[in-house]
């Protein structure tokens, strides 16, 4: 298995301008998660699909953020417009149940906003 | 207080020697995660425990649930175990909403 494919690795936009990273999770794995890493605040959960759904968008920063998973291979996370603070590395993961099981981590997108 | 605390935050050893890293935490959990992250930033699922204790080669990951700690156990250190390890928790009314510690960073001298 590929493991956990995110798109792109690396990111360089200037503020304002739309931001769209993608993910495919693990086949045959019905949970899927958002994170964003800074140096300031560590690991957060953005947000968490189960069979597609987004059952908890607590995380997600404000309304510039957005995430939809159209089936269950692709994810998207998008902001619009982006701003300076949003420069992070979002990892998408995941897992065959929720926390109840090993979460797979992908090898993360590394956003820089101008 | 944080929820997840790790000690220490940072830790340098000599090649061969026994490293333990420490995991407290204050919530209840339906299991402990131990994530391993590379200088290159990829994150790797160590383990995942409830109780008791597991081994995966040099790598030994146990937890006190009464006490609420855990302890991840490196043997014979090497310094491709050099890496940041994250202590992360699921609450046990929330388990997919993993809790992450701040990490502790370990260098490996040769």
């Amino acid at each position: 298995d590929a493991g956990v494919i995110q798109s792109p690795r690396h990111e360089v936009t200037e503020m304002g301008q739309e931001v769209t990273l993608r993910c495919k999770p693990i086949s045959g794995h019905n949970s899927l998660f958002w994170y964003r890493q800074t140096m300031m605040r560590g690991l957060e959960l953005l947000i968490y699909f189960n069979n597609n759904v987004p059952i908890d968008d607590s995380g997600m920063p404000e309304d510039r953020f957005s995430a939809k998973m159209p089936n269950a291979s692709f994810s998207t996370l998008k902001i619009q417009p982006s701003e300076p603070r949003d420069s992070a590395v979002y990892f998408c993961a995941s897992s065959s149940a929720g926390g109840r099981e090993t979460q797979y981590f992908g090898p993360g997108t590394r956003l820089l906003v101008l | 207080k944080n929820e997840v605390e790790q000690s220490p935050q940072n830790l340098t050893a000599q090649e061969g020697e026994f490293i333990t890293i420490n995991c407290s935490y204050s919530v209840g959990i339906s299991a402990l995660h131990w994530l391993q992250q590379h200088p290159g930033g990829g994150i790797v699922s160590l383990f995942m425990l409830s109780s008791g204790k597991k081994k995966h080669g040099r790598l030994i990951a146990t937890i006190n649930i009464q006490e609420k700690h855990s302890s991840l156990h490196i043997t014979a250190s090497h310094p491709r175990d050099s890496a940041v390890y994250i202590c992360a928790v699921g609450r046990i009314d929330s388990s997919y909403k993993l809790i992450f510690g701040s990490g502790t960073r370990l260098l490996v001298r040769p």
